[in-house]
C-alpha cells in the first residue's frame, strides 16, 4: 500500500465551479500537510500548508485535514482557467522526508 | 528575491556520460532534497541532506551521487550507472523543523 493515494484524474470542470481534490494516507504519524500546484514543465508551487486537523483558507483555496479518517482535501472556489494544472498533495511527520501523491490533473474550461 | 535555482533547464546526455545538475538556494534552509518525476509515478526521492557534509539515500539513489559542501548548494550527478535517466529532476529545500518544502523550476534530462 502506498503511503499516500491520490486520484490522478483527469478532472475537467467549467469555469466558476467548485473543485474538490482529495488524498488519503496510511501513516497516522503524519502531522504536516501541503498542497502544491504544478504547471506543465515547471516546479511545484506551494499553495497551502496545514498542521494537524482542521481547515485553512487562503483566498479561493481551502485546505481541510481529517486525521481521524486520514483524509485531506483542497477546495477551489470560483475556479478559473488559470487554475488548470496538476495538484499534488504532500505530507510528513518530521520534515526529514516528504510523501507525495501522484497528482491530480485539473482542467478548467472557459 | 529568495528562492531555489536549478540549472540548466534542459540537459542532454549521451550514453555512458556523467552529468551534474546544479541546485542553489538563498533561503538559508538547512535541508535540501532531490526528486525525480516521471509521468504517472509522482515524485520519488533520490537523496536528501539535513546539514552540510551529510546526506542520506532516498528511495531511488542507485546511479546517482550528491555532495553538500556548502549550505546553499546541493548538486546531483547522474552517473552512467543510471540506466534510465531520462526524467524531470526537481530540487527542493526546507527549514529543518519547519516543514514546508519549496521547489526549484526543475531540470529536464534527456538521454540521446
Amino acid at each position: 500500500q502506498k503511503e499516500v493515494e491520490q486520484d490522478p484524474g483527469p478532472l475537467s470542470v467549467p469555469e466558476g465551479a467548485i473543485v474538490s481534490l482529495n488524498c488519503t494516507y496510511s501513516n497516522s504519524a503524519f502531522q504536516y500537510f501541503m498542497w502544491y500546484r504544478q504547471y506543465s514543465r515547471k516546479g511545484p508551487e506551494l499553495l497551502m500548508y496545514t498542521y494537524s486537523s482542521g481547515n485553512k483558507e487562503d483566498g479561493r483555496f481551502t485546505a481541510q485535514v481529517d486525521k481521524s479518517s486520514k483524509y485531506i482535501s483542497l477546495f477551489i472556489r470560483d475556479s478559473q482557467p488559470s487554475d488548470s494544472a496538476t495538484y499534488l498533495c504532500a505530507m510528513t511527520n518530521t520534515g526529514n522526508q516528504f510523501y507525495f501523491g501522484t497528482g491530480t490533473s485539473l482542467t478548467v474550461i472557459p | 528575491d529568495g528562492g531555489i535555482t536549478q540549472s540548466p533547464k534542459y540537459l542532454f546526455r549521451k550514453e555512458g556520460q556523467n552529468v551534474t545538475l546544479s541546485c542553489e538556494q538563498n533561503l538559508n534552509h538547512d535541508a535540501m532534497y532531490w526528486y525525480r518525476q516521471d509521468p504517472g509515478q509522482g515524485l520519488r526521492l533520490i537523496y536528501y541532506s539535513q546539514i552540510v557534509n551529510d546526506f542520506q539515500k532516498g528511495d531511488i539513489a542507485e546511479g546517482y551521487s550528491v555532495s553538500r559542501e556548502k549550505k546553499e548548494s546541493f548538486p546531483l550527478t547522474v552517473t552512467s550507472a543510471q540506466k534510465n535517466p531520462t526524467a524531470f529532476y526537481l530540487c527542493a529545500s526546507s527549514v529543518t523543523g519547519n516543514t514546508e518544502a519549496f521547489f526549484g523550476q526543475g531540470t529536464r534530462l534527456t538521454v540521446v
